[in-house]
């Protein structure tokens, strides 16, 4: 069965340096989304992906984000200066088509991030 | 910005035991909603998406029932298994694309 896949699993950094997460998610789906979890908090939406642009994304999503869709089949999120506010779980989810509020988003077992 | 509640925030149950919890969401703007089970170390894993006034969905021993009118909705697990043990997401959308989550609720099944 057709999966989002992320790497790393795991990830530690120093405060003020560049992470980029990975995601490949399930081919033939053209809707991409980041969400992350701090611990102890809810999952939160950061941005959603469509047709090559951000299609919508919330507060948290400022300048020091960016998401990318380098070739045919990863999609990333990088923070440009991690903070240590930006420790958190990162998921990944695609959708198959761009319409449909109905339609499941499927998520990747996510990224744990942990900004020293 | 939707704000979603669960209840309880977690719960231990014994095997065999039937078990239900709450999801409450604002009712107006409302569009649809999703119940994931997500697992630790394992990716969220989609279980219900439900859209109309009183729609009931059915996975096996896991059970929804939806209410927009007033906001809320019911997951139920009958004769609970160690294997449901997990984290249950609920998450409305109210018209655009990102999924709102609540708080969660964290269920134990123990032997």
């Amino acid at each position: 069965e057709p999966e989002v896949t992320q790497t790393p699993s795991h990830q530690v950094t120093q405060m003020g340096q560049e992470v980029i997460l990975r995601c490949v998610p399930i081919s033939n789906h053209l809707y991409f989304y980041w969400y992350r979890q701090i611990l102890g908090q809810k999952v939160e939406f950061l941005v959603s992906f469509y047709n090559n642009e951000i299609s919508e994304k919330s507060e948290i999503f400022d300048d020091q984000f960016s998401v990318e869709r380098p070739d045919g089949s990863n999609f990333t999120l990088k923070i440009r200066s991690t903070k240590l506010e930006d420790s958190a779980m990162y998921f990944c989810a695609s959708r198959l088509t761009s319409g449909s509020y109905m339609e499941t988003q499927y998520f990747g077992p996510g990224t744990r991030l942990l900004v020293l | 910005i939707l704000n979603v509640e669960q209840s309880p925030q977690s719960l231990h149950v014994q095997e065999g035991d039937s078990t239900n919890f709450t999801c409450s969401f604002p009712s107006s703007n409302f569009y649809a909603l999703h119940w994931y089970r997500w697992e630790t170390a394992k990716s969220p894993e989609a279980l219900f998406v439900m859209t109309l006034n009183g729609d009931e969905k059915k996975k096996g021993r896991i059970s929804a029932t939806l209410n927009t009118k007033e906001g809320y909705s019911y997951l139920y697990i009958k004769g609970s298994q160690p294997e449901d043990s997990a984290t249950y997401l609920c998450a409305p959308t109210g018209g655009g694309n990102k999924l709102t989550f609540g708080t969660g609720t964290q269920l134990k099944v123990e032997l």
